[in-house]
């Protein structure tokens, strides 16, 4: 009930194409969706986030896309850069107070 | 400004010793939260603090694991008789207020290495 599983474990994408990451979750009390990024020797920063009540927002190149029903949501990356390479963790906002991370993605852009 | 920092950096330790985990939350920030990241895993949750309240320990994975917040600013957490299996990177993060739509600030992490 608590878990968020994301999906896939590691993406290889060119430069220039889209990255696509999926999270789903099952707590229908979940409200607030962000996705945090990574890099290696850091510790993880907020990059975009999602309320429940709206099917998708757009930050520049990343877009969350929202399917309540679904009980799913992803991250798109456009035009993806190496500078992109990096891990992404979706999240679920647990009414307790907690953040419920999903295992993460390791992105890799080539040039 | 400055964000949230941990010392030390990377700890190396033998099986059996105790451990403690530093975190400098950002100034005015009331929750603190550690997280736990083994290799290849996503973030796991430990323990928050949030202003006066009692913490939420309900992610601690065994009662060798505690933590405490002085002041209602600094943090440490200690791990009593390390085991090989607490190797992993901890993570400290602080927010303005527990709610939703806060953020969380992480810090860079300690590496700890159990031998």
């Amino acid at each position: 009930q608590q878990q968020v599983k994301q999906s896939p474990q590691s993406l290889i994408v060119q430069k220039g194409g889209i990255s696509i990451i999926n999270c789903a979750y099952e707590n229908t009390a979940f409200d607030y969706f962000p996705w945090y990024q990574q890099f290696p020797g850091k510790g993880p920063a907020l990059l975009i986030a999602i309320r429940p009540d709206v099917s998708e927002k757009k930050e520049g190149r990343f877009t969350i896309s929202f399917n309540k029903s679904a009980k799913q949501f992803s991250l798109h990356i456009m035009d993806s850069q190496p500078g992109d390479s990096a891990t992404y963790f979706c999240a679920a906002y647990n009414q307790g107070g907690k953040l419920i991370f999903g295992q993460g993605t390791e992105l890799s852009v080539k040039p | 400004g400055a964000g949230v920092s941990q010392s030390p950096s990377n700890k190396v330790t033998e099986k059996g010793k105790d451990v403690e985990l530093r975190c400098d939350p950002i100034s005015g920030h009331t929750a603190l939260y550690w997280y736990r990241q083994s290799l290849g895993q996503g973030l796991e949750f430990l323990i928050y603090f949030q202003g006066n309240s009692a913490p939420d320990k309900s992610g601690l994975p065994s009662d060798r694991f505690s933590a405490e917040r002085t002041g209602g600013s600094v943090s440490t957490l200690t791990i009593q008789r390390t085991q090989q299996e607490d190797s992993a990177v901890y993570l400290c993060a602080s927010s303005s207020q527990t709610g939703v739509w806060e953020t969380q600030y992480f810090g860079p992490g300690t590496r700890l290495l159990v031998l």
